[in-house]
């Protein structure tokens, strides 16, 4: 099988802009995470998604969103960006089993 | 919430020796710990898990232990090999009312294993 995909890889935005990652997880799986590593936090998780459906949520602000699709792809929203959300996000997808994981490997962005 | 502590936050290794990472965790209701490694600019790779109804687990090289009453989990390396360098990441996942669940993440270990 093809492992999970994140597009784009690298991504270069301005304060104030927002931005959309996309995510592709594994075929069959059904449940997509999402995931901000920085140096300074390193891994946080922000938010879960299993049948189109917000399963979990973490603790960031509002300006962070996501959605899933039918075909279990996700998206990953920032608004009004800012400096410190300069990170490497990282989707990982899974099994109906909830605990298994499987991560795509990310897109970096940098907000200047 | 959940709070895992990982240790050390670095660890030089020769080549053929053991390594142990430990992480403690804090929400008695955790009962799934994954181990991840991350090569330098890859992505976090599961390597070994355990749920909280074994106290061991083995994978040729690799093993995890797991302490339910102290509430640490440890990862064990034998015969370290230099593509073992990498940051390993533990994880502790507890299950919420409701079936949600937040996984919390170690800071990592650095792993150095010196030919």
């Amino acid at each position: 099988k093809a492992g999970v995909t994140q597009t784009p890889r690298y991504l270069i935005k301005t304060r104030g802009q927002q931005v959309t990652l996309s995510c592709s997880p594994i075929s069959g799986h059904r449940s997509v995470s999402w995931y901000q590593q920085t140096p300074g936090q390193g891994l946080q998780f922000l938010f879960e998604y299993f049948s189109e459906t917000q399963r979990n949520k973490g603790n960031f602000p509002g300006r962070f969103s996501g959605r899933q699709f039918s075909n279990s792809r996700s998206e990953m929203n920032v608004s009004t960006l800012e400096l410190g959300d300069s990170a490497l996000y990282l989707c990982a997808s899974g099994p109906d089993d909830p605990y298994e994981q499987y991560f795509g490997p990310g897109t970096r962005l940098t907000v200047t | 919430g959940e709070n895992v502590e990982q240790h050390p936050s670095t660890l030089s290794v020769q080549e053929g020796d053991s390594a142990v990472i430990k992480c403690t965790y804090s929400d008695s209701a955790s009962n799934y710990f994954p181990w991840y490694k991350q090569e330098l600019g890859k992505r976090p790779q599961l390597i070994i898990d355990i749920r909280s109804n074994v106290g061991e687990k083995k994978d040729q090289r690799i093993a995890v232990t797991l302490n339910k009453t102290a509430k640490h989990f440890s990862l064990h390396i034998t015969e370290t090999q230099p593509e073992d360098s990498a940051v390993y990441f533990c994880a502790a996942r507890p299950l919420l009312t409701g079936g949600s669940y937040i996984p919390t993440f170690g800071r990592g270990t650095s792993l150095i294993v010196h030919p």
